[in-house]
């Protein structure tokens, strides 16, 4: 089983909409959660940190449920310049490779006009 | 403040031949990551560094290699090349080991070609 499983889409979604993305992790001892941004064939960028309360960063919102091991990112009026691929991030626990990101697969998300 | 760099942007090889790509870590980041990135795949993680050291590397054949010198900037070196290590080649970089909120930050990563 992968330490972090994505939905790969792609989410093909008309401008304006409401799309929310999950992700499952394998290693319940798990400590930091993230999301990226990756636009095609550019590097990885930080999207927002997920916190055990949740957070909001304007239209984004993020959600870690710990006792099913997954997190989330709801995103609210979709631009068109959201499209781009989305990752989900864990970082590995104390005792278990801790400092060592594991990387999901991507979730690729087009916002259409 | 100047983000994670790295270099060269672009590098063509051929099979059989060895490839050194560089990266510099944000100014007061210790730790350096490096992944590898095929067309279309998701990221590999190939090696971790931190004070100097090897801390941790993934699934990865012994002929990738690299080291971090004392200025954090990192080196990762692919020996003997195969047509299947053409990818982009990230790194990013993070505050310090062991931190419950060290974020990665990556650099613009060097697309290597194997001919």
């Amino acid at each position: 089983r992968k330490e972090v499983e994505q939905d790969p889409g792609p989410f093909n979604v008309p401008e304006g909409a409401t799309v929310a993305f999950n992700c499952t992790y394998s290693n319940s001892a798990s400590q930091s959660f993230f999301w990226y941004r990756q636009d095609c064939r550019k590097e990885p960028k930080l999207l927002m940190s997920v916190y055990s309360s949740g957070n909001e960063d304007g239209r984004f919102t993020a959600q870690l449920n710990r006792a099913s091991q997954y997190i989330s990112l709801l995103i609210r009026d979709s631009k068109l310049s959201d499209s781009a691929t989305y990752l989900c991030v864990v970082k590995g626990s104390p005792g278990d490779n801790f400092n060592k990101f594991y990387f999901g697969s991507g979730t690729k998300l087009n916002v259409k006009p | 403040e100047a983000g994670v760099t790295q270099s060269p942007t672009h590098l063509i090889k051929t099979r059989g031949q060895q490839a050194t790509l560089r990266c510099s870590p944000i100014s007061g980041h210790t730790s350096v990551y490096w992944y590898q990135q095929a067309l279309g795949l998701g990221l590999q993680f190939l090696l971790w560094y931190d004070e100097g050291e090897e801390r941790n590397r993934g699934n990865f054949p012994p002929r990738f290699s690299g080291r971090q010198f004392p200025n954090y900037s990192s080196e990762l070196n692919v020996n003997a090349l195969e047509l299947e290590d053409s990818a982009l080649y990230l790194c990013a970089s993070s505050l310090r080991a062991g931190g419950n909120t060290d974020t990665q930050y990556f650099g613009p990563g060097t697309r290597l070609t194997v001919l």
